[in-house]
């Protein structure tokens, strides 16, 4: 069964500070990595991250896959009351000709002033 | 607005009521999700529909029935729920099956709250 765990689960810092989300998953036919914000709304699409494509950067935000390792981490940077969310890890899993996602419990962020 | 609508946003129902969800994308997409998320859980894949063929079913009760009468429109009809039915409920939409390529990422509606009194 595909497994994904996101660490911490919850994150308190001060506007400014720098921060990394981990992710570590186990998947038969590893095929993408994602990253998605949700706020008090629909999860929105931050990065894709493939053997193909390790490092994607936006902005303040960054992200890497260590496939040796079967993780990713997403950083960001100077952050703003506005990164506050809940940021989600997904893994696609091509195994059996199908392409679920698997998620995993998030890591809420609190940006404080 | 993610060009995926969801309607209600929130709905309250009794055990024996009879209620349907309804998700609409205005994408050009092909592949449609329904996607149970409860608190401290990770998101659960319910039912997935490619070209308005039902591709998974995740084990999901039958007191959940969903139906796609095209690639545009899905629906998620309850009937007798269990108070541990309550959840947001997202409806997301792909051009393509999900993670088979960079085109094919998931955008999500903003979820109907559902509570099962």
């Amino acid at each position: 069964e595909d497994k994904v765990v996101q660490s911490p689960l919850s994150l308190v810092v001060h506007e400014g500070d720098t921060v990394t989300l981990n992710c570590s998953y186990e998947v038969t036919n590893f095929r993408s990595l994602l990253w998605y914000k949700q706020e008090k709304k629909a999860p929105t699409f931050l990065f894709m991250l493939t053997s193909s494509g390790i490092e994607k950067k936006s902005g303040r935000l960054s992200s890497i896959l260590d496939k040796k390792e079967l993780s990713s981490i997403l950083n960001i940077t100077a952050t703003q009351t506005g990164d506050s969310a809940i940021y989600l890890c997904a893994v696609a899993d091509s195994g059996a000709g199908s392409y679920q996602l698997t998620f995993g419990k998030g890591t809420k962020l609190s940006v404080i002033p | 607005e993610t060009g995926v609508t969801q309607t209600p946003r929130h709905l309250v129902m009794g055990m024996t009521n009879k209620k349907s969800l309804k998700c609409e994308q205005h994408l050009g997409h092909n592949a449609m999700y329904w996607y149970k998320q409860s608190a401290k859980k990770p998101l659960e894949l319910m039912f997935v529909y490619n070209f308005k063929e039902q591709t998974e079913n995740n084990s999901v009760p039958s007191r959940f029935s969903p139906e796609c009468p095209n690639s545009s429109h899905l629906f998620l009809h309850l009937h007798t729920l269990q108070p541990e039915d309550s959840a947001l409920y997202l409806c997301a939409s792909s051009r393509g099956l999900a993670g088979s390529s960079g085109a094919n990422v998931l955008t999500f509606g903003a979820g109907s709250r559902l509570t099962v009194l």
